[in-house]
């Protein structure tokens, strides 16, 4: 089965810790998105990709880093930069970039302990 | 700053009902459109999409779209306890950036 998978499902960090997340999708989708989600709010843009080795900061890039040397996988590190890291963590692919709906992965839930 | 707004809600009708759900948006250039589903404590799941002027229809789901009003709406007919969820409106620009713009979402509450 074609889709997107995040690991790990939930994920702990001490303060001062830098935690990375995984996303990887089987789709062949050239565009990959990070979004973070705070109780009752919406998506908020991270990072996004269109293509290998390139990447764009979204609307709250500051405390994270992505990659992508590969199509298929766009992980996203959250570093001790970012100061209130607890939030539910989304990654989406779509298969290009203009009208075409994104597919979700099913998430990390990031818990500052 | 490009934006997608919707009605936070809670947003209560009764099963059976038809629930109306609204999304306006700020980018006159803006060519597609989505609704997606979220459970709480899950991801978002794409239930219609649109892309042009009118009525499009799905099972119980009409999405509406009216560019010149910058105006999209969800229509869920004969409503269902399952349905209760948040939805959130999504527009793709189709600019250099190409990515979505979410709503901060509708909570919808069907009361059996």
């Amino acid at each position: 089965d074609g889709g997107i998978t995040q690991s790990p499902k939930y994920l702990f960090r001490k303060e001062g810790q830098n935690v990375t997340l995984s996303c990887e999708q089987n789709l062949n989708h050239d565009a990959m998105y990070w979004y973070r989600q705070d109780p009752g709010q919406g998506l908020r843009l991270i990072y996004y990709s269109q293509i290998v080795n390139d990447f764009q900061k979204g609307d709250i890039a500051e405390g994270y880093s992505v990659s992508r040397e590969k199509k298929e996988s766009f992980p996203l590190t959250v570093t001790s930069a970012q100061k209130n890291p607890t939030a539910f963590y989304l990654c989406a692919s779509t298969r290009e970039r203009k009208n075409t709906e994104a597919f979700f992965g099913q998430g990390t839930r990031l818990t500052v302990v | 700053q490009k934006e997608v707004e919707q009605n936070s809600g809670p947003l209560s009708v009764p099963e059976g009902a038809i629930a109306s759900l609204n999304c306006t948006y700020s980018d006159r250039g803006s060519q597609s459109f989505f609704w997606y589903r979220q459970y709480s404590g899950k991801s978002p799941e794409l239930i219609m999409f649109i892309y042009s002027n009118g009525d499009k229809e799905d099972g119980r789901f009409t999405a509406q779209l009216n560019k010149a009003s910058q105006y999209v709406s969800l229509l869920i007919r004969d409503s269902q306890p399952s349905d209760s969820a948040t939805y959130l409106c999504a527009v793709n620009t189709g600019g250099s950036q190409g990515n979505l713009i979410f709503g901060k979402g509708t909570k919808l509450s069907v009361k059996p």
